[in-house]
């Protein structure tokens, strides 16, 4: 079955430097999700869309803005890079109505 | 402050035994709640969710608890192994709008000691 996909897996940048993160959902899935996840840290959510409309944000840094595409593919736009911007990065698809949401497997981003 | 509040943060248990888990949360609007276990370096999945409107549910080897009134729920895990060693994770989530985030709990780190 067809999973969230993420990509790139692994990404270094340099302070102040921009980096985008890409998450295609599940087909059919209706939701995208972004959560960042820092060491030993539960998952902090950031922002989701519903139908490629922005539904709902949390604690994300006005540094970050995320858009979802006609296809539904979604990116996250990280601008001013930090050391504290380290941190696993996951996207995640749901179908309203559904159950449960399905991860993908992370971007790791390491700011040095 | 943690919507979501989850014990103990670690747990060591013998192969065969059961690992508890235990949550609670604040927010009367929660109604759905999953619990996700991860591995190192990859994303949570999805392990089994629960509803208010039962007090128990069981898939295989684990079950989860809910009481309504207490606010709170828990993961049992029997008959643990040593692949089950991971760290696991309840949530909450509300469906009154469509993108309904999850509020994750700090998590769990489950160590099953062959």
């Amino acid at each position: 079955a067809a999973g969230v996909i993420q990509s790139p897996r692994h990404l270094i940048k340099e302070k102040r430097e921009t980096a985008t993160l890409k998450c295609y959902p599940i087909p059919r899935h209706d939701t995208v999700y972004w959560y960042q996840q820092g060491p030993g840290q539960d998952p902090q959510f950031l922002i989701s869309f519903y139908e490629k409309m922005q539904s709902d944000k949390g604690s994300i840094p006005d540094r970050f803005s995320a858009q979802q595409f006609s296809d539904y593919h979604s990116e996250l736009n990280m601008s001013s890079l930090e050391l504290g911007d380290s941190a696993l990065y996951f996207c995640a698809s749901s179908l309203t109505g559904g159950e449960g949401y399905t991860f993908g497997s992370g971007t790791r981003l390491t700011v040095v | 402050q943690q919507q979501v509040k989850q014990s103990p943060q670690s747990l060591i248990v013998q192969k065969g035994g059961i690992s508890i888990i235990n949550c609670a949360y604040e927010n009367t609007a929660f109604d759905y709640f999953p619990w996700y276990q991860q591995f190192p370096g990859k994303g949570p999945a999805l392990l089994i969710a629960i509803r208010p409107d039962v007090s128990e549910k069981k898939e295989g080897r684990f079950t989860i608890s809910f009481n309504k009134s207490a606010k709170q729920f828990s993961l049992h895990i029997m008959d643990s192994q040593p692949g089950d060693s991971a760290t696991y994770f309840c949530a909450a989530s509300s469906n009154e709008a469509a993108g309904n985030k999850l509020t994750f709990g700090g998590g769990t780190r489950v160590l099953v000691k062959p």
